[in-house]
């Protein structure tokens, strides 16, 4: 079975530009979740996508948006980005919601973005 | 909001020594998951504990979580030089249905071989 792909995996962008960041999950698997992570935060959540609605959002600011299609797969939009943007951002599929338990989450690659 | 706490952040063992990574929460844990990033990798689940008091093992890897479900530890014995990552554990908060997977800070293990 496949695992968690993502595109682009490198993505280099200036200030103000906006990104999206595409994740295909595992065949079957209807939630996506998507994490920055940074050496100074580590890994923090920012929302997570269930039969295409938003079921959990962290704390981040509105520039960050979601999205999930009818075939799970997910994009994460960042818009007017900024330099503290730069960071890893992985997506991560299971079957049931993240949080759930007997549920295990398969992260993808990342795509690493670099703002300048 | 929830915070999971890791400790230690760093850990430098030779190699055959045991490591050990504690994870503590502010807030109850409906269930502790664990995952192992490799450097330059991606994050790999683990295990998941959902009982309080639950004790699991996977070969040479002992994971506990604890009594009162606000606590999980990871142990490792005699370890080797693929055992080299960052560990991290995770939880959601329990109650409600709108909570999400809050990650510790991880703890970076190094072993010399």
């Amino acid at each position: 079975k496949a695992g968690v792909t993502q595109t682009p995996r490198y993505l280099i962008k200036t200030r103000g530009q906006q990104v999206t960041l595409s994740c295909s999950p595992i065949s079957g698997h209807r939630s996506v979740s998507w994490y920055q992570q940074t050496p100074g935060q580590g890994l923090q959540f920012l929302f997570e996508y269930f039969s295409e609605t938003q079921r959990n959002k962290g704390n981040f600011p509105g520039r960050f948006s979601g999205r999930q299609f009818s075939n799970s797969r997910s994009e994460m939009n960042v818009s007017t980005l900024e330099l503290g943007d730069s960071a890893l951002y992985l997506c991560a599929s299971s079957l049931g919601l993240g949080t759930s338990a007997y549920n295990e989450q398969f992260f993808g690659p990342g795509t690493r973005l670099t703002v300048l | 909001g929830q915070q999971v706490m890791q400790i230690p952040q760093y850990q430098h063992v030779q190699e055959g020594e045991d490591f050990t990574t504690y994870c503590n929460s502010s807030t109850t844990l409906s269930n502790i998951q664990w995952y192992k990033q490799r450097p330059g990798g991606h994050p790999v689940f683990l295990i998941q504990l959902v009982k309080s008091g639950e004790v699991k093992k996977q070969k040479r890897l002992t994971f506990q979580f604890g009594e009162a479900k606000k606590n999980s530890s990871l142990h490792i014995t005699a370890t080797q030089t693929t055992d080299v990552g960052t560990y991290f554990c995770a939880g959601p908060g329990s109650g409600g249905s709108n909570y999400k997977l809050t990650f510790g800070k991880g703890t970076l293990l190094t072993v010399n071989p």
